[in-house]
């Protein structure tokens, strides 16, 4: 099935350090949803992007369109132990069936 | 606001049987899509329906279908499974089909022995 390409695949940081991570598509993508997955559970919508450009935080998580429209970053502000879970980027576009399309993964886990 | 909810949770099924998962969207929301996770190939889009109509379809097998019901309401079927079915399936409800933001149900895990 069709992914989107996100790094890094797992990452292991110290509490209060800041994460960065990053999505990128061949194609151009008009939305940009990030979500994040806790074991045995369906994800939970982070941020949501509509606009190239668009720079978009929700407490201590920042998120950007990039502006070719076919990339889009995370950031996490002084992690804390309940960052870790599994963050997916998604991108959806205009073209062909509106459907999303999601990332592999970004697997986070904070050491305290 | 009650957030997306699916039914059953868990299901344990054997080869060559038939399920039916349910979806019930969050108040308001007319659109339901329905996703396979596996470990291997991800988050993978199955169908979307919205208005009782499926308007997009993924690249599944026909034995993977879907209805929505006028109260918006939906279920998933899959017939003739196969241990390659065996995933979590996510239910993800939003206003209207198209642009909008999604929110994801638990998710119903499927086993196929």
């Amino acid at each position: 099935g069709q992914q989107l390409n996100q790094s890094p695949q797992s990452m292991f940081i110290q509490e209060g350090e800041d994460v960065s991570m990053n999505c990128t598509s061949s194609s151009i993508f008009n939305t940009w949803l990030w979500y994040k997955q806790d074991p045995g559970e369906g994800p939970v919508l982070l941020i949501a992007l509509y606009k190239a450009g668009e720079l978009t935080s929700n407490g201590r998580l920042t998120a950007q369109f990039g502006i070719t429209r076919k990339d889009s970053f995370l950031n996490i502000s002084a992690s804390i132990p309940s960052d870790v879970g599994i963050y997916f980027c998604a991108g959806s576009s205009t073209s062909g069936t509106y459907k999303y399309i999601f990332g592999t993964g970004t697997r986070l886990k904070v050491l305290a | 606001k009650a957030g997306v909810t699916q039914t059953p949770r868990y299901l344990i099924k054997t080869r060559g049987q038939q399920v039916t998962l349910s979806c019930s969207p969050i108040s308001g929301h007319r659109s339901v899509s329905w996703y396979q996770q596996t470990p291997g190939q991800g988050l993978q889009f199955l169908f979307e329906y919205f208005s009782e109509t499926q308007r997009n379809k993924g690249n599944f097998p026909g034995r993977f279908s879907g209805r929505q019901f006028s109260n918006s309401r939906s279920e998933m079927n899959v017939s003739t499974l196969e241990l390659g079915d065996s995933a979590l399936y996510l239910c993800a409800s939003s206003l209207v089909a198209g642009q909008e933001t999604q929110y994801f149900g638990p998710g119903t895990r499927l086993l196929v022995l």
